[in-house]
């Protein structure tokens, strides 16, 4: 099983882009990774996949360098809204959950 | 339809009671997920289901008793349950279970268990 690191928290302001890193250091060939923002009292909500390189969709952008052992979430231009845990998995089937990042947004 | 539907949304239980919390989906899916959460904890997993066929039980004690009756349906039975069993239960599931690519995980809304 590959464990993630990430930051247990962060403050941004509306309007900012904001990226959070999780570290894998032990990430398997086949493993993918993946992004989940989860709001209080609500289930978590994918974001983002990707397994090399760069993914891209309409909230979010997924950077993967060539070794693979770190990944970055980024949120360009984030709202109050955005204030959420952001969870980043890795693996093909395990699907068990790291601490999170809690992002606060402030006005 | 994207949805993956959990019944009930509180649920009140004393320790003796027996109950059972339903999850539900229509989306395909042969993978099914059971998760506890905790208040400012993340979602821990508790069981999985592959082709209705439980595939990961995470030592979660006897009290919790999982079954799936079909490839849409995903039920936690419950028994003597203890007060520090109280938390958010999320149902999720997905397209895969083994192989290259889970794929995206569906989460329902949850189901509050107090344990009184």
């Amino acid at each position: 099983l590959a464990k993630t690191t990430q930051p247990i928290s962060m403050d941004s302001y509306e309007g900012q882009e904001v990226n959070i890193t999780c570290s894998h250091n032990n990430i398997a060939t086949n493993d993918y990774i993946t992004w989940y923002q989860q709001f209080p009292s609500q289930g978590p909500r994918f974001i983002i996949q990707g397994y090399k390189t760069k993914v891209t969709n309409e909230v979010a952008s997924l950077f993967i360098p060539a070794d693979r052992k770190s990944s970055t979430l980024s949120l360009p231009r984030v709202s109050l809204s955005d204030t959420a845990v952001y969870y980043c998995l890795v693996g093909e089937g395990d699907m068990r959950f790291g601490a999170g990042t809690r992002l606060t947004v402030k006005p | 339809d994207t949805e993956v539907t959990q019944t009930p949304k509180h649920l009140v239980m004393g320790m003796t009671n027996k109950k059972s919390l339903k999850c539900e989906q229509h989306m395909g899916h042969r993978a099914m997920y059971w998760y506890k959460q905790k208040a400012k904890k993340p979602p821990e997993l508790m069981f999985v289901y592959s082709y209705e066929k439980l595939s990961i039980n995470e030592s979660v004690p006897s009290r919790f008793s999982p079954e799936c009756p079909n490839s849409s349906l995903l039920n936690l039975h419950l028994h003597a349950l203890q007060p520090e069993d109280s938390a958010l239960y999320l149902c999720a599931s997905s397209q895969y279970v083994a192989g290259a690519n889970t794929g995206e995980l569906f989460f329902g809304e949850g189901s509050r268990l107090t344990v009184l």
